[in-house]
């Protein structure tokens, strides 16, 4: 499985935005790239997903480097409640559909 | 709203004992996954599922085992607790034909072994 990498830990102040970065040089073609974050004492939760465009929903964007080898996860305005933990994960086309690896993410703190 | 349920968020045995986590999903997943989650070492695959009777296993199989006897259930097994499972274990689910869409996580059982 093609692995990612994160850093361990990211600070934010309130109300502003925060960039989380995901390297995934051995990304293949058909890997889509996702992200979840996981509150305290919660199972991980579904944030965003992309192939090879830059996406928006309504929890944050995701924005894909034009070689796909790297994404940013983009929170417009932190708020305490978006301090979790960040798992950037790939998933791909396999006839087991995608056990992904998950890494140890990013812990982000959101100081008030 | 979809759910993955776990049937216990907290459970505390002794060592040896046969433990039963139970996870019961209402999508119509053909895949589960169990992992487990430890301090400082993110989530490891356990054990997963592609189908009713078939399993994989994961990363760190030793001292478990599974079972899926239909669809939406998918069961992790220790077949003689041990201090070193005590861990929080998170069932998951997902669809092979649309890796697109992502894996729904259960709560999580906090299994203590004592």
């Amino acid at each position: 499985d093609a692995k990612t990498t994160q850093p361990n830990s990211m600070e934010s102040n309130e109300e502003e935005p925060v960039h989380l970065p995901c390297n995934h040089s051995t990304i293949s073609g058909t890997d889509y790239i996702h992200w979840y974050r996981q509150l305290p004492s919660q199972g991980p939760e579904y944030v965003i997903h992309g192939l090879t465009s830059n996406v928006n929903n309504r929890m944050a964007s995701l924005a894909i480097a034009e070689d796909r080898k790297s994404s940013t996860l983009i929170l417009h305005r932190a708020t305490l409640r978006d301090a979790a933990v960040y798992y950037c994960i790939l998933r791909g086309w396999n006839t087991n559909a995608g056990k992904s690896t998950f890494g140890d993410g990013t812990t982000l703190t959101v100081k008030p | 709203d979809v759910k993955v349920t776990q049937s216990s968020r907290y459970l505390v045995k002794r060592t040896g004992e046969k433990v039963f986590l139970e996870c019961v999903q209402d999508m119509d997943h053909e895949n589960m996954f169990w992992y487990r989650q430890d301090p400082g070492l993110g989530l490891r695959l356990i054990y997963f599922s592609y189908d009713v009777k078939m399993k994989e296993k994961g990363d760190i199989p030793e001292g478990y085992s599974v079972s899926r006897e239909k669809k939406e259930r998918f069961s992790l097994i220790l077949e003689s607790a041990s201090t070193n499972q005590t861990s929080m274990y998170l069932c998951a689910s997902s669809s092979p034909d649309r890796p697109g869409r992502g894996y729904t996580f259960g709560s999580g059982t906090r299994l203590t072994v004592v």
